[in-house]
């Protein structure tokens, strides 16, 4: 069954501290992972997409990283503004389906 | 160009009573999905829409819960005599052709609460 397991579920940082957040996946065949952002009362936001072990994508104060076992989200120098829950998700081959299977989340605080 | 839209964006309504919620996807995305959180809980997968026809409904808790969508456009998940444990946030997402591991969009969700 596929599964995703994020960690840690809740991470305060200073402002200008960077840190990294942890995606750790099993799934069969993996045809691609996901990463949102989701503020209080608000629907996801997409982040990014990552296909394949090594693939790395950046955004601004966020860089993503992908290998075959697990996806890192790289903080770097945060703001207040990036304090939200960060979600991520997996798509598998098995089934007709393109469901999206999530993790719960880490709630990040970036304290000024 | 416009998002996601969902309606309501919150219904509060007592159990047993029938509920209908709406979504309106990005125009020309032809793969429409809703999904459920729980508080605490990951989201949760409910159904999958390719066009009006839907490929995968495994994720549907109970035959109280149905969904339909129209014209290739709007989408309504309808639940029947609401229990307590339906309250949750139902989020909507669309996509362009899914084939294509286009990623998910979603919309601002509907927040249901059963009195």
């Amino acid at each position: 069954e596929d599964q995703v397991t994020q960690s840690p579920e809740a991470l305060r940082l200073q402002e200008g501290e960077s840190s990294s957040l942890n995606c750790s996946y099993t799934v069969s065949g993996l045809r691609g992972l996901f990463w949102y952002r989701q503020d209080p009362g608000k629907g996801p936001e997409f982040l990014f997409t990552l296909y394949s072990a090594g693939e790395e994508k950046e955004k601004e104060r966020l860089k993503a990283t992908l290998t075959k076992k697990e996806s890192f989200l790289h903080i770097t120098a945060p703001k207040p503004e990036d304090s939200a829950t960060y979600l991520c998700a997996v798509r598998g081959y098995g089934g007709a389906t393109n469901k999206l299977i999530f993790g719960t989340g880490t709630l990040l605080a970036v304290q000024p | 160009g416009a998002g996601v839209s969902q309606s309501p964006s919150n219904k509060v309504t007592e159990k047993g009573k029938d509920v209908e919620l709406r979504c309106d996807p990005i125009s020309g995305h032809t793969a429409l999905y809703w999904y459920r959180q729980s508080l605490g809980q990951g989201l949760e997968f409910l159904i999958y829409f390719q066009g009006n026809s839907a490929p995968d409904k495994s994720g549907l808790p109970s035959d109280r819960f149905s969904a339909e969508r129209t014209g290739g456009s709007v989408s309504t998940l309808t639940i029947q005599r609401t229990q307590q444990e339906d309250s949750a946030v139902y989020l909507c997402a669309s996509s362009r052709d899914p084939q294509l591991n286009y990623e998910q969009y979603f919309g601002p969700g509907t927040r249901l609460t059963v009195t």
